[in-house]
């Protein structure tokens, strides 16, 4: 099925650094959202994005809509050790209904 | 808290067997819930869409005998896998939406199922 082009597919970073990724498609999107995944269970919604060119926080959260529809990205800043898991982007054609997925990016964070 | 609570989670089933899941939303009424399968560091494929009181939607490639999909309530889906096999071990994961435009998405706690 079709899936969106997220990366990186993993990082490594030091407990306190800032974390970016991103999500591009060839297809235009009407909503962007970005989840969080940890091991065992299903993914936490973080940020949610109706409007191109929105920029959402959501504490040391930041996620924007491309204004092209075909791309957004998450900052993290500061981040601490519980930020670990996977961060999966998610884009929708009608409202926040049927979503087809990023591949992920697995986060790593050393103390 | 939860919006969307997804039992068992967790199922050990022998090969042939049938086994169902279930997805509840439980603040809000959803016409339409969502199921995914997600393989060992995959990601999640959408598997079908159920609609309350009508058929469910499949994705291609997807066997709607084999993963039956009955959406009876507003507040209730079920999946039930049958004649499981070993390749249909997976992390079933299902999630629903208020129904409301752009109300997002929430997602259950996902079920693991291993057939032996």
């Amino acid at each position: 099925g079709q899936q969106l082009n997220q990366s990186p597919q993993s990082m490594f970073i030091q407990e306190g650094e800032d974390v970016s990724m991103n999500c591009t498609s060839s297809s235009i999107f009407n909503t962007w959202l970005w989840y969080k995944q940890d091991p065992g269970e299903g993914p936490v919604l973080l940020i949610a994005l109706y409007k191109a060119g929105e920029l959402t926080s959501n504490g040391r959260l930041t996620a924007q809509f491309g204004i092209t529809r075909k791309d957004s990205f998450l900052n993290i800043s500061a981040s601490i050790p519980s930020d670990v898991g996977i961060y999966f982007c998610a884009g929708s054609l009608s409202g926040a209904q049927k979503l087809v997925f990023g591949q992920g990016t697995r986060l790593t964070i050393n103390p | 808290g939860a919006v969307v609570s997804q039992h068992p989670s967790r199922v050990i089933c022998k090969s042939g067997t049938s086994v169902k899941i279930e997805c509840r939303s439980l603040d809000f009424q959803a016409t339409t819930m969502f199921w995914y399968r997600q393989f060992p560091k995959q990601s999640l494929m959408l598997m079908a869409t159920s609609n309350e009181g009508s058929k469910a939607t499949y994705e291609q490639g997807v066997e709607k005998d084999k993963f039956l999909i009955n959406h009876a309530s507003l507040t209730l889906s079920t999946l039930t896998v049958t004649s499981a096999h070993p390749e249909d071990s997976s992390f079933y994961i299902c999630s629903a939406s208020g129904g409301v435009y752009n109300s997002p998405l929430h997602f259950g706690n996902g079920t693991r199922l291993t057939v032996t």
